[in-house]
């Protein structure tokens, strides 16, 4: 089944423990991606991986990493959370950014609570 | 830089009522446009799409929009409303020669019997 996998589904943790959120997708997707959804503002997009070894900034990436160094993988590291990122996270693929109106596959989300 | 309005947080119709779900975009080239949804607990799925074959766009579930470039909107239709359709709605924006996505706020709609 073609399918976007986070790990984990639900996470609390602490202030300044390090955390790492792992995205996997198995459509050989070119385009991946990270949100956050908070109510009221929507999904906003933290960071995008055109391909391989290429990332680069959303609108909100402070406080996040991420890393492909695999086409089918897209890890979210949070170095050192903050309540303010408490929230849902997403991570979406899609076959490429560029060259046609490609539409994105959702995970499931992860549900991040920081105290 | 590009932007979405989803003009109504909240929307409510009753069961067989019109719905009528608002986005206005702005963009400096012509983007690609989309309609998610979310059901509760869920991720988002893909309703439909603009792909500039066609301005009006039919999608899953008897939902449709109409792309009109002279007002920047693409509108998400559906002639009568389900109690299954009721979930959160988001329009997006995606530039076509880079990889950023922008979202809109969402519409919550409610179905009432």
């Amino acid at each position: 089944e073609a399918q976007v996998t986070q790990n984990p589904r639900y996470l609390i943790t602490v202030t300044g423990k390090k955390l790492t959120v792992t995205c996997s997708q198995n459509m050989n997707h070119e385009y991946m991606s990270w949100y956050r959804q908070d109510p009221g503002l929507g999904l906003r997009q933290i960071y995008y991986s055109m391909n391989v070894e290429v990332t680069d900034k959303g609108d909100v990436p402070e406080g996040y990493k991420v890393s492909r160094k695999e086409k089918r993988n897209f890890p979210l590291i949070l170095e050192s959370p903050s309540p303010n990122q408490t929230s849902l996270y997403f991570c979406a693929s899609s076959l490429a950014a560029v060259g046609g109106s490609y539409e994105q596959y959702f995970g499931p989300g992860t549900r991040l609570t920081v105290t | 830089a590009q932007s979405v309005t989803q003009l109504g947080s909240h929307v409510s119709v009753s069961e067989g009522a019109l719905v009528l779900l608002r986005c206005n975009y702005s963009s400096s080239v012509p983007p690609y446009l989309f309609w998610y949804v979310q059901y509760p607990n869920q991720g988002l799925q893909l309703l439909l799409k603009y792909t500039s074959a066609a301005t009006l766009v039919k999608g899953i579930n008897g939902f449709e929009a109409e792309f009109k470039k002279s007002e920047t909107s693409f509108h998400l239709t559906k002639p009568s409303a389900h109690m299954s359709d009721a979930a959160e709605y988001f329009c997006a924006v995606r530039s076509p020669s880079a990889g950023k996505s922008t979202f809109g706020d969402g519409t919550t709609l409610t179905v009432k019997p």
